[in-house]
């Protein structure tokens, strides 16, 4: 059974970094063709993709975002880091982290954490 | 960016009624392996995405057969053949034949 989960800062500062991670079970970032991805949704809006991390530890961002974008992961935690740097009001969002399988792409996601960016 | 366009925007349908959501993307999502890179996504209230469909038209596990997907090239569709309460939702397509990864706006079905 494939389940990810969410976690990080619920409030942060303009101008601060936003680091979030992805706990996930039930499958292993060592297999092939297998990949962890984050994407956003600000509140009563429409999904958004940030960020693509495989297996081979190639990585693919959001060029609107890719500078302020940084994905990696810990294999032997079972997890996936995201950070957000120079956070800013309009990146208020619930961010939702899920699974890339072979042949399947964001088949599985986690619940979502609401991030809100306020001084 | 490919840009995917979902029409219409929202939709109140009558539980048993059929109901259709057309998606179409700016460039083709047709790949030179032969799989065309179409998914759709039902996000129910207050929860997190979940795929129904791959490729176009297969479904995901678990998915209802009253769930359908069709389409090629640019323009693609999801069919209810009979809509019930639990269909009620956001349904957003997304391609991901190029990077970025692309979502249409959503199309809210609700109940009548």
């Amino acid at each position: 059974q494939i389940t990810l989960k969410e976690s990080g800062p619920t409030l942060v500062k303009p101008t601060q970094t936003l680091t979030l991670t992805c706990t996930f079970s039930g499958f292993s970032l060592s297999t092939s063709g297998v990949g962890v991805g984050w994407i956003r949704q600000p509140p009563g809006k429409a999904l958004e993709w940030l960020a693509l991390l495989f297996w081979d530890d190639d990585k693919r961002y959001s060029p609107s975002l890719k500078s302020r974008l940084t994905i990696t992961k810990d294999t032997s935690k079972n997890q996936v880091v995201l950070t957000v740097t120079n956070m800013d009001p309009v990146d208020t969002a619930t961010y939702y982290c899920a699974h890339k399988g072979y042949g399947e792409l964001f088949a599985y996601w986690g619940q979502g954490t609401l991030v809100t960016v306020s001084s | 960016d490919i840009v995917m366009t979902q029409t219409p925007l929202s939709l109140s349908v009558t539980p048993g009624q059929p109901a259709s959501i057309s998606c179409k993307s700016s460039q083709s999502l047709l790949h030179s392996d032969g799989k065309t890179y179409l998914y759709w996504y039902l996000q129910k209230p207050g929860q997190p995405p979940q795929l129904l469909i791959s490729e176009v038209s297969n479904r995901f596990s678990g998915v209802p057969d009253r769930f359908s997907g069709s389409g090629s090239g640019t323009d693609f569709t999801l069919r209810i053949s009979r809509v019930e309460a639990e269909d009620v939702g956001v349904y957003y397509c997304m391609q991901s034949i190029l990077l970025p990864l692309t979502f249409g706006g959503g199309t809210k079905v609700e109940i009548k």
